[in-house]
């Protein structure tokens, strides 16, 4: 069964430095998504992508934050200056031709972890 | 905008009786409703989904029911089993799928 796959799986950083999460969606999906989960709480929204571009964000993805699908496969999220609470589970996700939210499964990765020290 | 609310935030029941997990929605232009069982350390899964033309749908032991009129959807396990135990999420699109906050789920043998 096709998955998405995501690395690293777990990584540490410095407060400051910047980080890039990769995620290789399912092949034939269209739309991709990257979540958040800090610890024990809830799976939160961060963006969605669709045609090259970002559909939908939510107020956690500001300006520290950008996805690029620098080739035909893979999908990523940069925390360009990454602060303490930026550690989280990210998790990335995608689904087929039509949005998550019309109905079509979404698929998540097994997650990296970031800790930010 | 879109808001889910979840309740319980724990529930706990004895192997082999029912578990009930609700949630409410504020966004009347939502027209899909998954839950997403997540195990310990696990990526969130698919277990069921609902979608707004219809009322309930059901999967073995596992059910959902939806009343867009009050803005509330349910998710019913029976005949619960120790592997039922994890963390289940209930989620609602409109513009983006979001999701509630959780309820962890202990079954008790």
């Amino acid at each position: 069964e096709p998955e998405v796959t995501q690395t690293p799986s777990h990584q540490v950083t410095q407060m400051g430095q910047e980080v890039i999460l990769r995620c290789v969606p399912i092949s034939n999906h269209l739309y991709f998504y990257w979540y958040r989960q800090i610890l024990g709480q809830k799976v939160e929204f961060l963006v969605s992508f669709y045609n090259n571009e970002i559909s939908e964000k939510s107020e956690i993805f500001d300006d520290q934050f950008s996805v690029e699908r620098p080739d035909g496969s893979n999908f990523t999220l940069k925390i360009r200056s990454t602060k303490l609470e930026d550690s989280a589970m990210y998790f990335c996700a995608s689904s087929g031709r039509r949005a998550a939210f019309s109905g079509n499964t979404i698929y998540f990765g097994e997650g990296s972890w970031l800790t930010v020290v | 905008g879109e808001n889910v609310e979840q309740h319980p935030s724990t529930l706990s029941v004895q192997e082999g009786d029912s578990a009930v997990i609700k949630c409410t929605y504020s966004d009347s232009a939502s027209n899909y409703f998954p839950w997403y069982k997540q195990e310990l350390g696990k990526r969130p899964q698919l277990i069921i989904d609902i979608r707004s033309n219809v009322g309930e749908k059901k999967d073995q032991r596992i059910a959902v029911t939806l009343n867009k009129t009050a803005k509330h959807f349910s998710l019913h396990i029976t005949e619960t089993q120790p592997e039922d135990s994890a963390v289940y999420f209930c989620g609602q699109g409109a513009q983006k799928l979001v999701f509630g906050q959780g309820t962890r789920l202990t079954i008790n043998p």
